[in-house]
């Protein structure tokens, strides 16, 4: 594997289920991010680690709740969502927060819907 | 606070025309910029990012897009589009101060389509 993977690409879940999304990255970076990136909306971030500590949080509702156990592996564990969370989940890295002037690199996403 | 604006959600250009995709942007501070593609159903790919060295910046596939400080644009341009290049195309500009220092300010994407 190269790059940043992320899996599942797909995912359907109900309202009161509990899921996670995984991403793994294969450059050797330091930092990595989660995005949401919905219809006709900008990308938002929503959450930053950088060595494995959460640095940043976005106003992000508890039901979304990271975690990173080392510098290669994040997740997005996932309760009780509502429809309007449904979105593309972007999972990124970079070498650090502000290498090559905040360079991203980005796996394909997970593509999520809410029933 | 550092914002992007891109002008037009969607363009549509003929194969073999020139493509010119519009940013603009708004920052304090001298900025770092980047062009970003997303082909159907895959992530984001970086074409091509302007960080204070030369003003015309060229990418991958043919792409190229110049900083003009005096417009605080950094718009996209291609000679010659391909049926390849359809895709959205997304402007950031990085945040230098602060504590969210590195964060991408996304702009709202662009839509390119090419007919043949």
């Amino acid at each position: 594997e190269t790059g940043v993977t992320q899996t599942p690409r797909h995912l359907v879940m109900g309202m009161t289920n509990k899921k996670s999304l995984k991403c793994e990255q294969h450059l050797g970076h330091n930092a990595m991010y989660w995005y949401k990136q919905s219809a006709k909306k900008p990308l938002e971030l929503m959450f930053v680690y950088s060595l494995e500590e959460r640095v940043e949080n976005n106003s992000v509702p508890s039901r979304f709740s990271p975690e990173c156990p080392n510098s290669s592996h994040l997740f997005l564990h996932l309760h009780t969502l509502q429809p309007e969370d449904s979105a593309l989940y972007l999972c990124a890295s970079s070498q650090d927060r502000v290498a090559s002037g905040g360079e991203k690199f980005f796996g394909p996403g997970t593509r999520l819907t809410v029933l | 606070a550092q914002s992007v604006t891109q002008l037009g959600s969607h363009v549509s250009v003929s194969e073999g025309a020139l493509v010119l995709l519009r940013c603009n942007y708004s920052s304090s501070v001298p900025p770092y910029l980047f062009w970003y593609v997303q082909y159907p159903n895959q992530g984001l790919q970086l074409l091509l990012k302007y960080t204070s060295a030369a003003t015309l910046v060229k990418g991958i596939n043919g792409f190229e897009a110049e900083f003009k400080k005096s417009e605080t644009s950094f718009h996209l341009t291609k000679p010659s589009a391909h049926m390849s290049d359809a895709a959205e195309y997304f402007c950031a500009v990085s945040d230098r101060i602060g504590g969210s220092q590195g964060n991408l300010i996304f702009g709202k994407g662009t839509k390119l389509s090419v007919k043949p």
